[in-house]
């Protein structure tokens, strides 16, 4: 198996823009969470499913910020309009009986 | 102006020394811990879990311990080589894998070689 697939690895993008990022989790795995880190406040859970319903968005900073898992295999996070104080890296990780495995990570840039 | 981040401890062995990582774990209810392994520019990669039924697991190299009436956790590496220079974090868990993680603040491991 790939692992968890995220895209892209690096955004850079002006402030007001929309941004889309997007997760392929592990094949088989039925939870799937978004996680932000920043130097300021480490990692910090942004929002989860379980077989592609979200149980707890509590972290999403705000109305600019939503996700979705349309399926089993596929998910995205989207922030309109972006602000600079976004600018973080951006993990996604899925599980299955076990702790989460993550993927690589976008790097956002808002500028 | 320069924004001031998270202040990691950081642990510094010798090559071939073992190491020992603790962490303070928040939440009594927690009853699923994790150590993850985060090299630069990589995502946090697992290392070892333990449940609350257990006070000691082992795998390659590495031992976690738990001890629940203190809320305490630890990683010990041994022989560690520059290969495990990396930040280390602690996460707890309500339920395995179907409840979110909640991570500590990490610690930075430094080999000298």
């Amino acid at each position: 198996d790939a692992g968890v697939i995220q895209s892209p690895r690096h955004e850079v993008t002006e402030m007001g823009q929309e941004v889309t990022l997007r997760c392929k989790p592990i094949s088989g795995h039925n939870s799937l969470f978004w996680y932000r880190q920043t130097m300021m406040r480490g990692l910090e859970l942004l929002i989860y499913f379980n077989n592609n319903v979200p149980i707890d968005d509590s972290g999403m900073p705000e109305d600019r910020f939503s996700a979705k898992m349309p399926n089993a295999s596929f998910s995205t996070l989207k922030i309109q309009p972006s602000e600079p104080r976004d600018s973080a890296v951006y993990f996604c990780a899925s599980s299955l009986l076990t702790g989460a495995f993550f993927g690589q990570g976008t790097r956002l840039t808002v500028v | 102006g320069e924004s001031v981040g998270l202040h990691l401890p950081t642990l510094s062995v010798q090559e071939g020394d073992n190491s020992i990582i603790n962490c303070a774990y928040s939440n009594s209810a927690s009853d699923y811990f994790i150590w993850y392994k985060q090299e630069s520019g990589k995502g946090p990669q697992f290392i070892i879990d333990i449940r609350s039924n257990m006070d000691k697991r082992q795998g390659q190299r590495v031992t976690v311990l738990l001890n629940k009436t203190v809320k305490h956790l630890s990683l010990q590496i041994a022989a560690t080589q520059p290969g495990d220079s990396a930040v280390y974090f602690c996460a707890e868990s309500l339920d395995t894998g179907r409840r979110a993680l909640t991570f500590g603040s990490g610690t930075r491991l430094q080999v000298q070689p």
